[in-house]
């Protein structure tokens, strides 16, 4: 069974541009949740989804976005990066919402220039 | 909100010797995971633990459930250097009826062959 598979894995901006990053669940699973880690901050929880609706959000600023489709594929965006941004966001995915076990893809590192 | 500590921050062992960490939260969690994130990667799955008290291995890796329902430690026996990398705990917010996991700060782990 194929894992969590992110893309790109590696990915250079500037500041003021925008970013989608893509992430492919494993197959069968429905939820889709992202996490952004960096050296100081650790691993903070973006936002989830389940059956294209977004059921949860963390304490990020309204340039971070989401969505799900259909195929539980999900992305997630960023607009006006600032360096701020620079980090490695990480997609994790599990069967249900709520109560099973996340496994997590590679990661898309973000440098912001 | 909840929070998870982690200790130690890092270990510096030597190949062959045991190694254990442990991790604590002021509230309980029903559920405690324990990953493994290498440079570059992702976080992976180790051990999950469901029931407080409960006891798993997973090869040379023993975890527990605290019968307290606020900590767990994680042992590593006869370590290898491929062992290297960060362990974190982990446990679903209870604030929120969904996936979204609250992380340890890590434990850095290096191994001396």
């Amino acid at each position: 069974k194929a894992g969590v598979t992110q893309t790109p894995r590696y990915l250079i901006k500037t500041r003021g541009q925008q970013v989608t990053l893509s992430c492919s669940p494993i197959s069968g699973h429905r939820s889709v949740s992202w996490y952004q880690q960096t050296p100081g901050q650790g691993l903070q929880f973006l936002f989830e989804y389940f059956s294209e609706t977004q059921r949860n959000k963390g304490n990020f600023p309204g340039r971070f976005s989401g969505r799900q489709f259909s195929n539980s594929r999900s992305e997630m965006n960023v607009s006006t990066l600032e360096l701020g941004d620079s980090a490695l966001y990480l997609c994790a995915s599990s069967w249900r919402l709520a109560g099973d076990t996340q496994y997590f893809g590679p990661g898309t590192r973000l440098t912001v220039l | 909100g909840q929070q998870l500590n982690q200790s130690p921050q890092s270990m510096f062992i030597q190949e062959g010797e045991d190694v254990s960490m442990n991790c604590t939260s002021s509230s309980i969690f029903n559920t405690w995971l324990w990953y493994k994130q290498e440079p570059g990667e992702g976080p992976v799955l180790l051990i999950a633990l469901y029931k407080a008290g409960e006891l798993t291995s997973n090869g040379r890796l023993t975890a527990q459930f605290g019968i307290t329902r606020k900590d767990s430690f994680l042992n590593i026996s006869a370590s290898i250097p491929s062992d290297v990398g960060i362990y974190f705990c982990a446990g679903p917010d209870g604030s929120s009826n969904t996936g979204k996991l609250i992380f340890g700060q890590g434990t850095t782990l290096q191994v001396k062959p």
